[in-house]
């Protein structure tokens, strides 16, 4: 079974300042794990994907990730928070080769300040 | 291409009246899922087809919840009779045989 857990609920940086958002996962394989944004009373969209090549992914909107397996993590970076980034982001994980539905995480509102 | 197309974008309706959500999946995917979105209990997926065909409606939460996808550019979400508590946002989205998955942009439900 796979899972997914995001460590805060909430986090609030100022304009300018590095956002990390953190993910947690749980798989019995080797899993594909995203990162999608949602933007109030908008749809999701997809930021970044990790499927097994490169451990360090390069997303939309300058965001990042890392896939660190011996920590069971996905953690979701960017050196500068602008405004627009104020959404909530979800982290979802797909075991196998992605056949399977996606399982979210509870996700996680952004504030930026100004 | 247009997208995950969905419709109503709004529907309120009337404890015991019958709603139909639709869906459009982009062309040539062949994988189609609905999902439900509450503040109590976050995105759920309730079910999901491949080529049109039923795979997991395990997250249906009752009988009164129905899923059709007649042909692959058309599928509905059916709950008769609604109740307070399906007000919720439902997303549909679909994909092909990669990994991304593209949401629509919702059908917001407010049942009365």
């Amino acid at each position: 079974a796979q899972s997914v857990t995001q460590l805060d609920s909430h986090v609030s940086v100022s304009e300018g300042t590095p956002v990390l958002l953190r993910c947690n996962y749980s798989s019995s394989y080797s899993p594909s794990l995203f990162w999608y944004v949602q933007h109030p009373n908008k749809g999701l969209q997809l930021l970044l994907k990790y499927t097994s090549a490169a451990t360090l992914v390069k997303g939309i909107n300058g965001f990042e990730a890392e896939f660190k397996k011996s920590e069971t993590s996905f953690h979701l970076t960017k050196p500068s928070a602008h405004m627009s980034d104020a959404a909530e982001y979800f982290c979802v994980v797909s075991e196998g080769t992605g056949r399977r539905a996606l399982t979210f995480g509870s996700g996680t509102r952004l504030q930026v300040q100004p | 291409d247009a997208g995950v197309i969905q419709s109503p974008r709004h529907e309120v309706t009337e404890m015991g009246q019958e709603v139909t959500l639709r869906c459009k999946p982009i062309s040539g995917h062949d994988y189609l899922f609905w999902y439900r979105q509450t503040m109590m209990r976050g995105l759920e997926l309730l079910i999901y087809f491949n080529n049109n065909v039923p795979i997991d409606d395990s997250g249906m939460p009752e009988d009164r919840f129905s899923a059709k996808m007649p042909n692959a550019s058309f599928s509905t979400l059916k709950i008769q009779p609604s109740e307070p508590r399906d007000s919720a946002v439902y997303f549909c989205a679909s994909r092909d045989r990669g990994y991304e998955q593209y949401f629509g942009p919702g059908t917001r439900l407010t049942v009365t």
